[in-house]
């Protein structure tokens, strides 16, 4: 199976940009890799994926290395709403497999 | 509300009772997958279908589990004589097939089970 590596937890200033790293050891040459959130007592939310060139939606960025083997969602300015546990993930045989994630706490 | 939809929200039950949720997903979709979150872990994916078929189980889902999709639409989860290592909470997700990149999931708030 897919097999992510990312921090248990950060902290972030309210209104600062947040780096979230995540490293893909077992990423293949085919697989996308996806982000999610998850908030306390909701199931995941997705956020954003891609597969080589860096991407940006109305949520966040995702900024992918070269070789893939890590990657970085990037919230640009965050709210107290994007406190979550956050998960990276890759696509590969339909399905998502999730490591532990990455627990963002806000800091008003 | 379009979303996925999971009931019960909390299942309370004591070993050795059978337990089964629903999930009713975004209506057009066709994949519905069945995943189950343990605290402090990340969700762990048990089966999925694509329309009714189910095409593929994790090797680490009991017997005692089993999932249908009934005409391609709404889905159930049944646990069998169930034990306390079940208590979890358990998360149905749906999406759209077709894409390359992997489609997009949009996941219940799921059903937590408790086992007593």
């Amino acid at each position: 199976d897919a097999k992510t590596t990312q921090p248990n937890s950060m902290e972030s200033n309210e209104e600062e940009p947040v780096h979230l790293p995540c490293n893909h050891s077992t990423i293949s040459g085919t697989d996308y890799i996806h982000w999610y959130r998850q908030l306390p007592s909701q199931g995941p939310e997705y956020v954003i994926h891609g597969l080589t060139s860096n991407v940006n939606n109305r949520m966040a960025s995702l900024a992918i290395a070269e070789d893939r083997k890590s990657s970085t969602l990037i919230l640009h300015r965050a709210t107290l709403r994007d406190a979550a546990v956050y998960y990276c993930t890759h696509y590969r045989n339909e399905k998502l497999t999730f490591g532990t994630g990455t627990r963002l706490t806000i800091i008003p | 509300d379009t979303g996925v939809s999971q009931n019960p929200r909390h299942k309370i039950t004591k070993r050795g009772q059978n337990v089964t949720f629903r999930c009713d997903p975004i209506s057009e979709h066709n994949r519905l997958y069945w995943y189950r979150q343990t605290l402090g872990q990340g969700p762990e994916f048990l089966t999925y279908f694509q329309n009714e078929a189910q095409l593929e189980k994790s090797r680490l889902l009991s017997d005692r589990f089993s999932a249908e999709r009934p005409k391609g639409s709404f889905s159930t989860l049944e646990i069998q004589r169930t034990e306390q290592g079940d208590s979890a909470m358990y998360l149905c997700a749906s999406s759209l097939s077709g894409t390359v990149s992997g489609e997009k999931l949009f996941f219940g708030s799921g059903t937590q089970l408790s086992v007593l």
